[in-house]
């Protein structure tokens, strides 16, 4: 199936660990991104790569480490997770630019307890 | 910075009546996209506005692109229960950045 897929969906750690979100693209997308939805449904962009390449770093903590090892596939690593991290982390990609279409991935929902 | 306000933020609806949404930028968009996300799923792509008073429509949904290319609705005639979820529209960040800015979206439920 053509899709975004990442893993876990389900996500539930202590204070302090440490955790990776993987995703992947079989869309043959340039552009991946990483969203945060909170509590109240806001859906909150945190990173953007276009092939391998950095292009949007929004204001988040730097406990939060994206990386791309190509075009296909962006994790997310998160190190000495905090309570405030407790959301759902959105995975998502689309041909390069902001006219294009978001395909996002399932979810993956965070809980730190 | 650039924002997209969605009104209202909550609707109840009887089945069989209508919905809308309201979608407002603080500045001219290149283009508006909107997307539905079910309950406990993930937000789908479900159309793209470009042009200046564009007019689209899918089945019972509508949608409408402003003649100024800063608002946008999203029209739902006879709701039915498979509508519910929550309505978000969309709009590239201003300056040629990648980045596209989500409002806060509609939660629609329906009384069936």
């Amino acid at each position: 199936d053509t899709a975004v897929s990442q893993t876990p969906k389900y996500l539930v750690t202590q204070m302090g660990n440490d955790k990776s979100i993987k995703c992947e693209q079989n869309l043959g997308h340039d552009t991946m991104y990483w969203y945060k939805q909170d509590s109240k449904k806001f859906l909150k962009i945190m990173f953007s790569y276009n092939n391998k390449e950095l292009i949007i770093n929004e204001t988040v903590p730097n406990r939060f480490s994206p990386k791309s090892p190509d075009k296909a596939h962006l994790n997310l690593h998160i190190n000495s997770l905090e309570l405030g991290d407790s959301a759902v982390y959105f995975c998502a990609s689309s041909h390069r630019g902001g006219n294009s279409p978001l395909h996002f991935g399932n979810g993956t929902r965070l809980t730190v307890t | 910075g650039q924002q997209v306000m969605q009104i209202p933020q909550y609707q109840h609806v009887q089945e069989g009546e209508d919905f809308t949404t309201y979608c407002n930028s603080s500045t001219t968009l290149s283009n508006i996209q909107w997307y539905k996300q079910r309950p406990g799923g993930h937000p789908v792509f479900l159309i793209q506005l470009v042009k200046s008073g564009e007019v689209k429509k899918q089945k019972r949904l509508t949608f409408q692109f402003g003649e100024a290319k800063k608002n946008s609705s999203l029209h739902i005639t006879a709701t039915q229960t498979t509508d519910v979820g929550t309505y978000f529209c969309a709009g590239p960040s201003q300056g040629g950045s990648e980045k596209l800015v989500f409002g806060k979206g509609t939660k629609l439920t329906v009384n069936p």
